[in-house]
């Protein structure tokens, strides 16, 4: 199988652009989590989306958002971006075990503000 | 809020020595997932204990979790050059989708 793909890799943005991130997950895999990863932060939850509705949402502002379409693909969108927002987004996919779930990361999107 | 904190931050060590990274929890976990990076790389999935007591072996690789479910260990013997990386753990215990990972340690494998 295909592992969970991200586009763009990397992005370059001014402060107050908006930007939209694509995460396409392993085939199959109805749930994609999405998180930020920064050196002063580490990786922070921003939000899953399964059956294209959002179970869970982390302690981000709400110009982070997402969304997930039929074929479970997902994207994430910033708005009016900060120097702050720049960082590793990743996306993962989650394979749903008997007992508990995995998850499998995509290579990321680099987003960085200037 | 939960939190998961995972110690050392860095570790320097010589090629062919030993290497071990804690992971702490506030609270009872239901499990714990281990996850490498490498760098430049994004995290990828190493194993997950979810018994109390479960100890996994990965080749080199050393996984345990605590009796009481809120901490968990990671040793590698013998380090190589290739286990340079950051090493997370995550608490699962969500079943929606969310993990919660503690702030990771670098390995640094000199030759």
């Amino acid at each position: 199988k295909a592992g969970v793909t991200q586009t763009p890799r990397y992005l370059i943005k001014t402060r107050g652009q908006q930007v939209t991130l694509s995460c396409s997950p392993i085939s199959g895999h109805r749930s994609v989590s999405w998180y930020q990863q920064t050196p002063g932060q580490g990786l922070q939850f921003l939000f899953e989306y399964f059956s294209e509705t959002q179970r869970n949402k982390g302690n981000f502002p709400g110009r982070f958002s997402g969304r997930q379409f039929s074929n479970s693909r997902s994207e994430m969108n910033v708005s009016t971006l900060e120097l702050g927002d720049s960082a590793l987004y990743l996306c993962a996919s989650t394979f749903r075990g008997q007992i508990t779930d995995t998850q499998y990361f995509g290579p990321g999107t680099r987003l960085t503000v200037l | 809020g939960q939190q998961v904190m995972q110690i050392p931050q860095y570790q320097h060590v010589q090629e062919g020595e030993d290497f071990t990274t804690y992971c702490n929890s506030s609270t009872t976990l239901s499990n714990i997932q281990w996850y490498k990076q490498r760098p430049g790389g994004h995290p990828v999935f190493l194993i997950q204990l979810v018994k109390s007591g479960e100890v996994k072996k990965q080749k080199r690789l050393t996984f345990q979790f605590g009796e009481a479910k809120k901490n968990s260990s990671l040793h590698i013997t013998a380090t190589q050059t290739t286990d340079v990386g950051t090493y997370f753990c995550a608490d699962g215990s969500s079943n929606t989708g969310k993990l919660i990972f503690g702030q990771g340690t670098t390995l640094q494998v000199k030759p």
